[in-house]
């Protein structure tokens, strides 16, 4: 089976940039969540969608930070413009939402924000 | 706020030791606790506990959940270096589906 799916798997760019980061969930998974991980903070939920509609955002660091999810299998999440303290890794997860079922997690996005 | 304290932050062991790994929690409305393997990408899904005192058992490794005194223990038997990785623990609440994760604790086995 096809776990979830994550693109580019590393990502390295300038600062002021524009980043987007993509998200394929498991088939027939109907919640996604985006996640952070840095080494001072551990692994932050940034915001999850049920059933594509956004859920709770109330972990997006600021205005700059942007998520979408136009259909069940695909999820984006866009920084605009990126700054140096962007770099961490972003992960992306799913789940059937319906009952109590575990997160399972793409391989993550490297972010550097040079 | 939700949280998730987990101890110790790192533990060295040798080839073949027990290891147990904590994992105590502040929820409103607690519904689950999640333990999770982080090796060098993304977090694997071990187990996941609701309710008190009912071991869940998966070769070496076994968790069990005290909801009275709200925390966890993670332990792993005849411990191996394919142990060795970032172990962590999270919780749900009824409220609503998201992972609150503790810093997660750091796991060295050494041959």
């Amino acid at each position: 089976d096809a776990g979830v799916i994550q693109s580019p798997r590393h990502e390295v760019t300038e600062m002021g940039q524009e980043v987007t980061l993509r998200c394929k969930p498991i088939s027939g998974h109907n919640s996604l969540f985006w996640y952070r991980q840095t080494m001072m903070r551990g692994l932050e939920l940034l915001i999850y969608f049920n059933n594509n509609v956004p859920i709770d955002d109330s972990g997006m660091p600021e205005d700059r930070f942007s998520a979408k999810m136009p259909n069940a299998s695909f999820s984006t999440l866009k920084i605009q413009p990126s700054e140096p303290r962007d770099s961490a890794v972003y992960f992306c997860a799913s789940t059937l939402g319906v009952l109590v079922q575990p997160q399972h997690f793409g391989d993550g996005t490297r972010l550097s924000i040079l | 706020e939700d949280k998730v304290v987990q101890s110790p932050l790192s533990l060295v062991v040798h080839e073949g030791d027990t290891v147990t790994l904590n994992c105590s929690y502040e929820v409103t409305n607690f519904r689950s606790l999640l333990w999770y393997k982080q090796e060098k990408k993304a977090p694997t899904f071990l187990f996941m506990l609701t309710s008190s005192g009912i071991e869940k058992k998966s070769g070496r490794l076994s968790s069990i959940l005290d909801k009275k005194e709200l925390f966890s223990i993670l332990n792993i038997t005849a411990t191996q270096t394919g142990d060795s990785a970032i172990y962590l623990c999270a919780v749900t609440n009824f409220g609503n589906e998201k992972l609150t994760f503790g810093t997660g604790t750091r796991l060295t086995i050494i041959p």
